[in-house]
C-alpha cells in the first residue's frame, strides 16, 4: 500500500524556468512532510519541509505547497539551475511518529 | 562528525553468509533511523532507535534482520543468512531527539549491499 505517491519518474525543464514536483499522499494521519534531493551514490539531503498547520513555507529558491483537502503537495523550484538535477523524493510522517514514509522519488533534469 | 557517517560504503557478499552494517549518527542525536532503498523503489523504514532502545522495529523484513545500538551512539545493522532479495541500499539516517514527530532526519551515505 503506497501511502506517499510521486506519480512522475521524471521530469526534465530548461535552466532559468520552473520545476514543479508533485506528491499525492493517502494517510490523513501525516501532518510533517519533508522533501529531499538525492545525487548518485550518495545519501538523501534534506530540502525544505512544512507542517500540516501551514499550507506553503519558502525557502530561497524552494517553495513548497500544502493542500490538505486534496492531500497533494508540490515543490516548486524558481529558477531552476543545472545543479539542482537529482532525484527528488517526498516524505511524510504521522503526529508523535517517527518513522518517515517515502515516495519512490522524481528524477529532475536541468537542461542548458 | 560533522554527519552521519556509514562502513562499509560497499559490500559484495555470497548467499548465504552473514553481514554487518555500521552507523555513526550526527553526535549529540539520540534518534537513529535504518531504512533501505531496492532498484527502483523508495527509501522503506526498517528500525528506529530512541537511545539505546528500539520503540520501532516494525519494518525489518524477517528475523534475519536485527540491529542494536550501544552508547546511545553506533549501530549495527545485521543480516544473517542473506539472500539476494537483500541486495539495496542502506541507508542510516538520526535525528536530534525523536521525541517529536516533525523533526528533521539527517541520513548518511549509505551502504550499498549486493549478494550474489
Amino acid at each position: 500500500d503506497q501511502q506517499v505517491k510521486q506519480n512522475s519518474p521524471s521530469l526534465s525543464v530548461q535552466e532559468g524556468r520552473i520545476s514543479i514536483l508533485n506528491c499525492d499522499y493517502t494517510n490523513s494521519m501525516f501532518d510533517y512532510f519533508l522533501w529531499y534531493k538525492k545525487y548518485p551514490a550518495e545519501g538523501p539531503t534534506f530540502l525544505i519541509s512544512i507542517s500540516s498547520i501551514k499550507d506553503k513555507n519558502e525557502d530561497g529558491r524552494f517553495t513548497v505547497f500544502l493542500n490538505k483537502s486534496a492531500k497533494h503537495l508540490s515543490l516548486h523550484i524558481v529558477p531552476s539551475q543545472p545543479g539542482d538535477s537529482a532525484v527528488y523524493f517526498c516524505a511524510a510522517n504521522t503526529g508523535g511518529g517517527n518513522k518517515l514514509t517515502f515516495g519512490t522519488g522524481t528524477q529532475l533534469k536541468v537542461e542548458l | 562528525g560533522a554527519g552521519v557517517s556509514q562502513s562499509p560504503s560497499n559490500k559484495v557478499t555470497e548467499k548465504g553468509k552473514d553481514v554487518e552494517l555500521r552507523c555513526d549518527p550526527i553526535s549529540g542525536h539520540t534518534a537513529l533511523y535504518w531504512y533501505r532503498q531496492s532498484l527502483g523503489q523508495g527509501l522503506e523504514f526498517l528500525i528506529y532507535f530512541q537511545g539505546n532502545s528500539a520503540p520501532d522495529k516494525s519494518g525489518l523484513p524477517s528475523d534475519r534482520f536485527s540491529a542494536e545500538r550501544t552508547g546511545g551512539s553506533v549501530s549495527t545493522l545485521t543480516i544473517q543468512r542473506t539472500q539476494q532479495e537483500d541486495s539495496a541500499v542502506y541507508l542510516c539516517a538520526s535525528s536530534p531527539s525523536g521525541s517529536r514527530g516533525q523533526e528533521t532526519q539527517y541520513f548518511g551515505p549509505g551502504t550499498r549491499l549486493l549478494v550474489l
